[in-house]
């Protein structure tokens, strides 16, 4: 079965840091561009940020530019989100998401079921 | 940055009517980058079409999308109780950033 599953959400002071973590299963991440979506409590979705299938391309939202990278280790089939100096608006949960094209476009076609970030005192 | 504006923020209606869901570009978008999504309560996003008009794997044709340029839209016809959910467009180009609509809320 095709799945991605995150983990590494928590508890976090303003300030702190946390790694994400998205492992994939079903499939090879080495041939998929990967994204980070977040959604907060109540609210819609929000892109986070993109990485290519080989990592050599990073690119985040600007709320989160210079806070947050995204890198990826094709080997163990992973993907991970590093995010730093956390603030309260980056309460969320967080996705991962499959890149999908075709001919006819382009699409999140596989998603994880999230981890819940919380970020307060 | 292009913004995507969907309209109504909430859609009341009954089994078996027909739902038209509304998504706005601020300025023309390529019809190929243009997705929605279905979200039900307490679960992921799914994908539901993509390239404005391509249903995914899985997808009943009682959804369908249309649209072109700035104007898109996404119809269920014959509404079942499990479409009753959130639904978002998406726009996601040849690069970053991807935006997403706010969502319109489809509820009995």
């Amino acid at each position: 079965e095709v799945q991605l599953v995150e983990s590494g959400g928590g508890l976090v002071q303003p300030g702190g840091s946390l790694r994400l973590s998205c492992v994939a299963s079903g499939f090879s991440i080495s041939t998929y561009e990967m994204n980070w979506v977040r959604q907060r409590p109540g609210k819609g979705l929000e892109w986070v940020s993109y990485i290519d299938g080989s990592g050599g391309a990073m690119f985040c939202a600007d709320s989160v530019k210079g806070r947050f990278t995204s890198s990826r280790d094709n080997a163990k089939n992973s993907l991970y989100l590093e995010m730093n100096n956390l603030r309260a608006e980056d309460t969320a949960l967080y996705y991962c998401a499959r890149d999908y094209f075709d001919a006819s476009g382009t699409a999140f076609d596989i998603w994880g079921q999230g981890t819940l970030v919380t970020v307060s005192s | 940055e292009i913004v995507l504006t969907q309209s109504p923020g909430t859609l009341s209606l009954s089994p078996g009517e027909r739902a038209t869901l509304s998504c706005r570009a601020s300025q023309t978008v390529t019809s190929t980058y243009l997705a929605w999504y279905q979200q039900r309560p307490g679960q992921t996003p799914r994908l539901l079409i993509y390239g404005a008009s391509s249903r995914a794997t899985g997808i009943p044709d009682r959804f369908s999308g249309s649209g072109s340029g700035t104007d898109f839209t996404l119809t269920i016809s014959g509404l079942e109780p499990e479409d009753f959910a959130v639904y978002y467009c998406q726009h996601y180009g040849i690069a970053p950033p991807c935006t997403f609509g706010q969502g319109t809320k489809l509820e009995i």
